[in-house]
């Protein structure tokens, strides 16, 4: 079973600040690794896919790297915003299975005007 | 255009009823998904269906639990006699699926049900 660990739990920045978190897994044994946004009563938000080792994706303020021989992704965002408040969900795709996504529990990130 | 539509966003039921919770996935989409997110927790896999087979179903916690996609699109998530455990967000999620050619599909999620057994 692919265990996926994320942290920190929660976190509480000042507007303009950068900060970042991470998402950990025992094996590389997955097809991909996906990031989600979800804010609160809408629907998880798809950030990034990423595949490969030493994988980078940008989009607009926020972007990702994956790590797989050493079994991390970190996720960046550049100028927290208030509207950048949400919980920040990591996925893998275990290989030989299904389609199906395993979470970890989440970062909930807190944007302070 | 058109997401994940789930029906109905909140449910409140009694202990030992019957619900039913409705997923309209993106037309076209030949995966979709079911996840429960119970407090504190991240989602968690329930079930999936490639068309209207249900090839994996493994998530499910117990027979209660039943799930169909009968002609390929719309799927209805059921859970029989509820229990207090069953309290959760539950998540449906469609893509395009492995038989695109890519095994990086990205998920779509609706908003969710969220579900309070009393």
């Amino acid at each position: 079973i692919l265990n996926v660990e994320q942290s920190p739990q929660s976190l509480h920045v000042q507007e303009g600040d950068s900060t970042n978190f991470t998402c950990s897994f025992p094996s590389s044994n997955f097809y991909a690794l996906h990031w989600y946004r979800w804010e609160t009563a809408k629907s998880p938000e798809a950030l990034f896919v990423m595949t490969l080792n030493g994988d980078e994706k940008k989009k607009g303020r926020i972007s990702a790297t994956l790590n797989t021989k050493e079994g991390y992704s970190y996720l960046y965002i550049k100028g927290s915003q208030p509207e950048d408040s949400a919980t920040y969900l990591c996925a893998l795709c275990p290989r030989g299975g299904s389609e199906k996504l395993v979470f970890g529990k989440g970062t909930k990130l807190t944007v302070n005007p | 255009g058109a997401g994940v539509s789930q029906s109905p966003r909140y449910k409140v039921a009694k202990r030992g009823q019957d619900v039913a919770l409705r997923c309209d996935p993106i037309s076209g989409h030949v995966s979709l998904f079911w996840y429960q997110q119970a407090l504190g927790q991240g989602p968690e896999f329930l079930t999936y269906f490639q068309n209207e087979a249900q090839l994996d179903k493994s998530g499910l916690p117990s027979d209660r639990f039943f799930a169909e996609r009968p002609e390929g699109s719309v799927s209805t998530l059921k859970i029989q006699r509820t229990q207090q455990e069953d309290s959760a967000v539950y998540l449906c999620a469609s893509s395009l699926g492995f038989l695109a050619g890519l095994s990086a599909e990205t998920q779509y999620f609706g908003p969710g049900t969220r579900l309070l057994v009393l």
